[in-house]
């Protein structure tokens, strides 16, 4: 497709169980981050990788978030042993090059519920 | 910490007439803004982006001006349409790091 594209667009999963949320990047994109948004408010930064590498992970709230990028294309946020504030809903985005200063692009989110 | 802040959480106009949403931002390194509008159940949609050596530049209907010296950001948009309805939120980033600081957003409503 044209735009980033997230799945599962809702996930509703019990307290203590661990959830995968992809992210399919625009083709091409180098730059791939995760945001947090919580209802009512703006997204906030999780994670960012270059490729395969991850250069910053500086937003991830706790050891259970962990975030790849294998191959340098889609990426996975995997929540471990998950908690009730953990839920919201989680952003993808992606930017065609390496530098900063260049306009990301979002996907629609994946809206986690943590039962 | 640094944050980037809107002046009013909700505005409403009148359809046709031109909106204004404002930005505050406090971290005085930033040097790339950015405008996103997000509709109920979206991802934010890039609107338009600044860079601080800029103070104003122009789109499609939007235009976007940049006061660093009091660290303002004003989205403009023209002829106010029904599908202008959304949360706009804007946005910053500071030297080399990659990743967008938002403000909390602000609810525009067009009227009929």
């Amino acid at each position: 497709g044209a735009g980033v594209s997230q799945s599962p667009r809702y996930k509703v999963a019990k307290r203590g169980q661990d959830v995968a949320l992809r992210c399919d990047p625009i083709s091409g994109h180098v730059s791939l981050f995760w945001y947090q948004q919580a209802l009512g408010q703006g997204p906030e930064f999780l994670t960012y990788f270059q490729n395969e590498a991850q250069l910053d992970k500086s937003g991830l709230p706790s050891d259970r978030f962990f975030a790849e990028r294998p191959e340098g294309s889609v990426s996975t946020l995997k929540i471990q042993r998950t908690q009730q504030e953990d839920s919201a809903v989680y952003l993808c985005a992606s930017s065609s090059g390496p530098s900063a200063n260049q306009p990301q692009h979002f996907g629609d989110g994946t809206r986690l519920s943590i039962l | 910490g640094e944050s980037v802040g809107l002046h009013l959480p909700t505005l409403s106009v009148q359809e046709g007439d031109n909106s204004i949403i404002n930005c505050a931002y406090s971290n005085s390194a930033s040097d790339y803004f950015i405008w996103y509008k997000q509709e109920s159940g979206k991802g934010p949609q890039f609107i338009i982006d600044i860079r601080s050596n800029m103070d104003k530049r122009q789109g499609q209907r939007v235009t976007v001006l940049l006061n660093k010296t009091v660290k303002h950001l004003s989205l403009q948009i023209a002829a106010t349409q029904p599908g202008d309805s959304a949360v706009y939120f804007c946005a910053e980033s500071s030297g080399s790091a990659r990743q967008l600081t938002f403000g909390s957003g602000t609810q525009l409503t067009v009227l009929p």
